[in-house]
Order: structure tokens, then C-alpha cells, then sequence
């Protein structure tokens, strides 16, 4: 069936890096644009970056731009997300989200806490 | 960046009784391809969100026909006839016709 699983979380200290990654299957990832949408601890979803399905296209929030990149290898079926110098505010759960437009399908998500 | 309203912020409903969410963008979500990106997701507790809605009213696969999107340019609205036990959580509207994609503040709907 359609799945995407993302790893990568953890514990990091503010000023480092991390990378996420999210594995699909059940679908060609190559055919659908991706993005990733994280939530902060008891608050709501914010939406973080989106590549486009042939990789044309990527758009970040302002928040994260020049600080995080997101990344496909389609021939891995594996979606990623580059975060360098991480703030406390980063903290939250980061969920792989399937299409463009429509956000059809939602990982699990990993969870990622930045504390010193 | 579009920012999207919604309203209530908390709906308590009586099980068996409608229930409406209302969700405002601050400018018209018309692409230019002539879609509308507007979605709608539903978030239990503890688990990742699910879409009801894509593209205002275009009903995603399994979700119960009690549920009806509607909408056009800046107003939307999210409708279930029948509240039952399992549509406790928040719901949230979402854009995709402008980037940075936005989402709406979240609506929790308990049950009185």
C-alpha cells in the first residue's frame, strides 16, 4: 500500500545539523511533487518546504530558508531534508507529505527536538 | 503570504448534531490554472493529519459522505451533517495555489 516512513529525528543542540529522511512505497515518487510539514509541541501544522516532482521547483518558508534544503533521489524512492544550524524553535514533529496540491497522503513522522 | 482564518477556533457539537467550519484566506486562492487549492485535513490526537477535501470540494477516497466541503475565492467552509464519535480532533484548512503554502490555525471539535 501507499506509505512513506521518515527517520532522521532526534536530539540535537542548537547550531547543528540533522537530516531527515522519508522512504516511499506503494507509488512512483518521481511522479508526485513532495513536501515536508512539521508541528511544534501542542501547537499547529506549519508548512516547511515542497520540491516539485521533477525537482524544477523548490520553495521554502521563510523561517527555514537558507538554513534547510530539501532533496529527492528518486531512484532510492527517498525524500530528504537537510537542517543546518538548527534553532530551539525547529522542534516538532516533521512529517513527509505526498503531492503538490493536495497533501494526500501523511507519514508518521519523525520527531525532532533541538535543546542545549 | 496568504493567511488563512478559521473560525471557530473550538466547536463543542452533541453527537448525532451538524457542525460548520469556516475558513477565510487573505486573498483569493484562484490559481491561474483555474483551481482552487484549497484542503481540508483532520487530525485525531496522536496521529498524523488525513485529507478530507482537495480542491474545495472534491471528496477524498473514504472519507464518509456526511462531510461536505464548499466554497469560491476567499470564503470556505467545511460542513458535517451527523456528527459522530470519531470526528473528535482538529480540523484544518490548508492552501496550495501560493507558496509559501499556509495552513489555518486548527478547529478542535469535541463533543459536549
Amino acid at each position: 500500500q501507499v506509505q512513506m516512513v521518515e527517520s532522521g529525528g532526534g536530539v540535537v543542540q542548537p547550531g547543528r545539523s540533522l537530516r531527515l529522511s522519508c522512504a516511499a512505497s506503494g507509488f512512483a515518487l518521481r511522479d508526485y511533487g513532495m513536501h515536508w510539514v512539521r508541528q511544534a509541541p501542542g501547537k499547529g501544522l506549519e508548512w516547511v518546504a515542497v520540491i516539485w516532482y521533477d525537482g524544477s521547483k523548490r520553495y521554502y518558508a521563510d523561517s527555514v530558508r537558507g538554513r534547510f534544503t530539501i532533496s529527492r533521489d528518486d531512484s532510492k524512492s527517498t525524500l530528504s531534508l537537510q537542517m543546518d544550524s538548527l534553532r530551539v524553535e525547529d522542534t516538532g514533529v516533521y512529517y513527509c507529505v505526498r503531492d503538490c496540491y493536495r497533501m494526500d497522503v501523511w507519514g508518521q513522522g519523525t520527531t525532532v527536538a533541538v535543546s542545549s | 503570504e496568504i493567511v488563512m482564518t478559521q473560525s471557530p477556533l473550538s466547536s463543542p457539537v452533541t453527537l448525532g448534531q451538524p457542525a460548520s467550519i469556516s475558513c477565510r484566506s487573505s486573498q483569493s486562492l484562484v490559481h491561474s490554472d483555474g483551481n482552487t487549492y484549497l484542503s481540508w485535513l483532520h487530525q485525531r490526537p496522536g496521529q498524523p493529519p488525513r485529507l478530507l477535501f482537495y480542491k474545495v470540494s472534491d471528496r477524498f477516497s473514504g472519507v464518509p459522505d456526511r462531510f461536505t466541503g464548499s466554497g469560491a475565492g476567499t470564503d470556505f467552509t467545511l460542513k458535517i451533517s451527523r456528527v459522530e464519535v470519531e470526528d473528535v480532533g482538529i480540523y484544518y484548512c490548508m492552501q496550495a495555489t501560493q507558496y509559501p503554502s499556509t495552513f489555518g490555525q486548527g478547529t478542535r471539535l469535541e463533543i459536549k
